[in-house]
């Protein structure tokens, strides 16, 4: 079974600073994928950006980089230059790539305000 | 463009009328699936499908059931409605192996 883990209460940044959310996760699969999506406040599901857990360099996208530490099995996402419209709830999630169901594990998700 | 659609978008009902959720995606995507949303518990899986007839349960099915006729169409049945699946439900489809899911735009819920 897969679990997602993200603590972290209410976060707040200041526009143009960066900010980091933390994703830890567990898993018993040696082949899986993590995951980011953002979800404001008109409710539909942002895909950000992924990582593949063979993936040796970090992912990218634009101003999302996702810190993946696989021995901690953390999956932290960064935000660089934080923007008004970056505030949203932010979930982390994981699938394994072994067996028939591609399903999704979501953690609880991490609420995101960013300050002008 | 590629998408998920899902109809309707709010809903509101009463106890035991039952409903049926449309999801439709234009990707010729195999898989499908439906999560719903609650505070502080962030998404769970109700039903996936592998492919066309081909259906099993997620983690939360009790109160639910799906079909799978049409690659295209993925619909969420609820036979008899209850209060406690008051929830956002939302409906994705990827293709078998691929990474990213694509999600729908959620749907609403509420039973009274």
């Amino acid at each position: 079974a897969q679990k997602i883990t993200q603590t972290q209460p209410g976060m707040f940044v200041q526009e143009k600073e960066a900010v980091t959310l933390d994703c830890t996760y567990d898993t018993s699969d040696q082949s899986y994928g993590l995951f980011w999506y953002k979800q404001p406040s008109s409710g539909e599901m942002i895909f950000l950006i992924y990582q593949g857990s063979y993936d040796e360099q970090n992912a990218t996208e634009g101003r999302y980089s996702l810190n993946f530490q696989k021995a901690r099995k953390s999956a932290n996402l960064v935000i660089s230059a934080s923007q008004l419209g970056d505030s949203a709830m932010y979930f982390c999630a994981m699938r394994p790539y072994t067996g028939a169901n591609s399903k999704l594990t979501f953690g609880k998700g991490i609420t995101l305000s960013v300050r002008p | 463009e590629a998408q998920v659609t899902q109809n309707p978008r709010y809903l509101i009902t009463v106890t035991g009328k039952k409903l049926t959720v449309t999801c439709s995606q234009n990707m010729n995507h195999e898989y499908m699936s439906w999560y719903r949303q609650d505070p502080g518990l962030g998404l769970r899986q109700i039903y996936y499908s592998m492919n066309v007839e081909v259906t099993d349960k997620g983690d939360v099915p009790e109160g639910y059931k799906v079909s799978r006729k049409e690659k295209r169409n993925f619909p969420l049945i609820l036979e008899s409605p209850s209060p406690n699946q008051t929830s956002l439900y939302f409906c994705a489809s990827s293709l078998q192996g691929n990474y990213e899911q694509y999600f729908g735009p959620g749907t609403r819920l509420t039973v009274t």
